[in-house]
């Protein structure tokens, strides 16, 4: 129930193009999804969030869509470049009832950006 | 760098030894949080931190494993008695509050390996 599950494990996109990352989940009790970027050798970076009561949020190149009857979110990166391959997490987090917030990752996607 | 530093690195330890990882967050930052990464996976959370409570180790195995973050230094998790399974990386990250609106910010990570 609490799990988030992503895909593709693993991606290979054209410079230029459009990388997508989905993720879906199953506990309606998750209110902050957040997505990180990981380079070999690197923690977790937060690159963009978004809560249930918005279905878009852009940041530059990166964009999160948000369906939450779906249950459902995902990472568009327009114009992939090949500084942008690195191992991409989406995350839940919910409240545990025992005085803290936890993320729950999903598993990761890398993304490899070929010239 | 204002940072949330992690040290070592990396750290090798013999099956029955003792490992202690150490956490430094962020300036301005008071809640810690330990995840562990096991290789091709996300990060599964094992336990929350204020300065000198322990908040949330639900994630945190029952046996071996402890953390602490006192007033003054740095936060410490000390894995007892290493054993292979328990190779992995661990990651800390901090907050400035322990409120679902406020990112948690990664270190770099400690790459623990069990000979």
């Amino acid at each position: 129930q609490q799990q988030v599950k992503q895909s593709p494990q693993s991606l290979i996109v054209q410079k230029g193009g459009i990388s997508i990352i989905n993720c879906a989940y199953e506990n309606t009790a998750f209110d902050y999804f957040p997505w990180y970027q990981q380079f070999p050798g690197k923690g977790p970076a937060l690159l963009i969030a978004i809560r249930p009561d918005v279905s878009e949020k852009k940041e530059g190149r990166f964009t999160i869509s948000f369906n939450k009857s779906a249950k459902q979110f995902s990472l568009h990166i327009m114009d992939s470049q090949p500084g942008d391959s690195a191992t991409y997490f989406c995350a839940a987090s919910l409240y545990s009832g025992a005085g803290s917030y936890q993320l729950t990752f999903g598993k990761g996607t890398k993304l490899s950006v070929i010239p | 760098n204002a940072g949330v530093m992690q040290n070592p690195r990396h750290l090798v330890r013999r099956r029955g030894q003792e490992a202690r990882l150490r956490c430094s967050p962020m300036k301005g930052h008071s809640h810690v949080y330990w995840y562990r990464q096991l290789p091709e996976e996300g990060l599964k959370f094992m336990v929350y931190l204020q300065k000198e409570n322990i908040i949330d180790e639900s994630g945190m195995p029952k046996e071996r494993f402890s953390a602490e973050f006192p007033k003054e230094g740095p936060s410490i998790l000390r894995i007892q008695q290493v054993v292979r399974g328990d190779s992995a990386a661990y990651f800390c990250a901090s907050s400035p509050k322990g409120q679902n609106n406020q990112p948690q910010h990664f270190g770099d990570g400690t790459r623990l390996s069990i000979l």
